[in-house]
């Protein structure tokens, strides 16, 4: 199957700074990207998707300031977050998928984001 | 709005025991249904994928089934092993927004040895 990887699997940072969390499709082009947040013992809830070249969807209460998302290629996605606070520490995971509608999305492993 | 929920929250079993998970849904308008196990801060390992016109999917000691109409869906473990402790994750696709995928909290499964 196709392989999507994640970069730092885990980081800790003080309050107040920036984290980025990259995702990369190893061997084949991703067209769109989705990022998911999840909090411990709570489900996987989806943040944004973001399409190769143009600006990502965010869901309904996620702050587009706060999580910036890149999707500059094919095959990097990356979602920075901006002034990290404790609240925000969470296992961040992306999915990657070639076409749209409807191919099958590939989960990457994760980030554990720890904000002190 | 699709909502997807799990029961039990968690589950422990002694080994070699056979035991089902359970799933259900909200909004019967899926494309697809799909289980993944999910590892103590690991990512998402792909289990069985169910499309809407199916009724279940096999793979070795795992059987998923999707009773769509019901909002239901099964995923029964056969003669459990302690390497099956996990967190088992039901998701769905939505038919209607056809890239969301929607899931539900999970079952945490503990085979005792």
């Amino acid at each position: 199957g196709a392989v999507v990887s994640q970069h730092p699997s885990w980081v800790i940072c003080k309050s107040g700074t920036s984290v980025k969390i990259e995702c990369r499709s190893l061997d084949f082009q991703a067209t769109t990207m989705f990022w998911y947040r999840q909090f411990p013992k709570q489900s996987l809830m989806l943040m944004a998707t973001s399409n190769e070249g143009s600006k990502a969807t965010y869901e309904q209460g996620v702050e587009k300031d706060k999580f910036l998302i890149n999707h500059a290629s094919l095959t990097l996605s990356t979602l920075t977050v901006t002034s990290a606070h404790p609240e925000d520490s969470s296992f961040y995971i992306c999915s990657a998928m070639w076409a749209r509608p409807r191919d099958t999305q590939y989960f990457g492993p994760g980030t554990r984001l720890t904000v002190l | 709005k699709q909502e997807v929920t799990q029961i039990p929250a968690a589950l422990s079993v002694p080994e070699g025991e056979n035991l089902v998970l359970n799933c259900s849904f909200t909004d019967s308008a899926i494309y697809n249904l799909q289980w993944f196990r999910q590892d103590p801060g690991k990512g998402l390992t792909s289990l069985l994928l169910i499309q809407s016109s199916q009724r279940e999917q096999t793979s070795g000691r795992l059987n998923a089934s999707l009773d769509k109409s019901s909002g239901r869906s099964t995923l029964y473990i056969a003669a459990s092993q302690p390497g099956d402790s996990a967190t088992y994750l039901c998701a769905v696709r939505d038919a209607e927004r056809d890239d969301k995928i929607i899931f539900g909290k999970g079952t945490r499964l503990h085979i005792l040895p």
